[in-house]
């Protein structure tokens, strides 16, 4: 494809709530990244894959967040008994090698839980 | 841990010049970027700094000196849709995700007419 794609645009979620949200990676990029961005905030990171596997999860703020990329390529992230706090952008960034500068973000998934 | 500060929001007008300031603090370096984000849109990459001085890029310039932990960056001839968001960015040399990036809340800029 011609850049990175997420999907769902828009998720709206009762709390309580599970929810996965889907990246698409520029094709052959092999690290991906996925940030949460809060209303009038800056991105924040939450987690880091190189190919299949997750080398740095550190920013995921609570064991109800889980990230897979399990053939190296689409990912999914998945929030688990979604809480208010949880609502945000939900970016996700793919960059072609490991020590590549540039990162190509996705438009993002609007998450609202209510 | 990163520490990066930066205006929340400026103004300016088409056709004149804006330097959006930013300042940081890290624990490892290993370079500055500006990255522009319009509303609802994801961030898009404008410039990467990694050795002091001046990168010109078109109407865009972006500045970096690492002992004074200071960046700028500097749009010329302003256009409507340059009213954008525009997040400061640095990325760690150390730890186990090279490449990590960490942003600061952005600079809300509004270009009037």
């Amino acid at each position: 494809g011609a850049g990175v794609s997420q999907s769902p645009r828009y998720k709206v979620a009762k709390r309580g709530q599970d929810v996965a949200l889907r990246c698409d990676p520029i094709s052959g990029h092999v690290s991906l990244f996925w940030y949460q961005q809060a209303l009038g905030q800056g991105p924040e990171f939450l987690t880091y894959f190189q190919n299949e596997a997750q080398l740095d999860k550190s920013g995921l703020p609570s064991d109800r967040f889980f990230a897979e990329r399990p053939e190296g390529s689409v990912s999914t992230l998945k929030i688990q008994r979604t809480q208010q706090e949880d609502s945000a952008v939900y970016l996700c960034a793919s960059s072609e090698r490991v020590s590549s500068y540039e990162q190509y973000f996705g438009p993002g998934t609007r998450l609202t839980v209510t | 841990g990163q520490n990066i500060d930066q205006p929340t929001e400026m103004t300016a007008t088409e056709g004149a010049i804006v330097q959006i300031n930013c300042t940081y603090q890290t624990s490892g370096f290993n370079g500055l970027f500006w990255y522009q984000q319009h509303a609802g849109e994801a961030p898009t990459f404008l410039s990467y700094n990694v050795l002091d001085g001046l990168e010109e890029k078109g109407r865009f310039s972006s500045f970096l000196s690492r002992s004074k932990g200071y960046s700028y960056l500097l749009l010329k001839e302003l256009q409507m849709k340059d009213s954008a968001s525009y997040l400061c960015v640095t990325s760690a040399d150390r730890g186990s995700t090279l490449g990590r990036l960490y942003f600061g809340r952005g600079t809300q800029l509004t270009v009037w007419p």
